[in-house]
């Protein structure tokens, strides 16, 4: 199994606020690199996919890089709905990462 | 608009059989490229993938669980099920059905989920 290591596992923010979370494989991705969103009591949604691709409807706010064992998803400016927990993913026989809960300083 | 419902029993008991469907609507199943999968969501926990079904019946599951789950999929009526025998406690859990797509098996994105259906395994 790939193992997906989130950091930082919460953290604080305030709205307008650059947040990156970061993503680490235990070894290198050969499938593709996504990133959901899930609110409390909902269902994951889809962000970004193949490390970079934003999904349609998905604000430009939200973005992804990375390569090989490394990647990251940045949102440039927080915004009110965007408190939640992330979750990146691997699509090899996928594996999720732990999440990171992003609350409200 | 792409829906994908779960439906089943809320609770099991111990060393019964958990069977779980999901209904599709807005999209078939038989759609080349899309892989219909279920991914659960231990309580307060992070998500694990349990495996998929394409429309021609091929499986793919999480060699954690592939000694205990089966799936199928019914194309007329445009469905496809899991059935996870000797459960636990440790299957308890909201369990999603989801839709996965991408150029090949193993490149691909969960892109459409069902609300979750939780299940709770307790005599």
């Amino acid at each position: 199994d790939i193992q997906m290591t989130q950091s930082p596992s919460s953290l604080s923010a305030s709205v307008g606020d650059r947040v990156t979370i970061t993503c680490r494989a235990s070894q290198s991705i050969t499938g593709y690199l996504n990133w959901y969103q899930q609110q409390p009591g909902k269902a994951p949604k889809l962000l970004i996919y193949a490390t970079s691709t934003l999904q349609s409807g998905v604000p430009s706010r939200f973005s992804g890089s990375g390569s090989g064992t490394d990647f990251s998803l940045t949102i440039s400016s927080l915004q009110p709905e965007d408190f939640a927990t992330y979750y990146c993913q691997q699509s090899y026989s996928p594996t999720f990462g732990q999440g990171t809960k992003v609350e409200i300083k | 608009q792409v829906q994908l419902q779960e439906s089943g029993p809320g609770l099991v008991k111990p060393s019964q059989t958990l069977s779980l469907t999901c209904t599709v609507s807005g999209a078939s199943i038989i759609t080349g490229g899309d892989y219909w999968n279920w991914i659960r969501q231990h309580p307060g926990k992070g998500l694990e993938w349990i495996g998929y079904i394409y429309y021609n019946g091929d499986t793919y599951y999480n060699p954690s669980l592939k000694s205990r789950v089966s799936m199928s999929v019914d194309t007329s009526r445009n469905r496809f099920s899991l059935r996870l025998p000797s459960v636990t406690a440790a299957d308890t859990a909201v369990y999603y059905c989801v839709r996965a797509r991408g150029p090949t098996p193993l490149k691909y994105y969960f892109d459409y989920w069902g609300q979750g259906t939780p299940v709770t395994v307790s005599s």
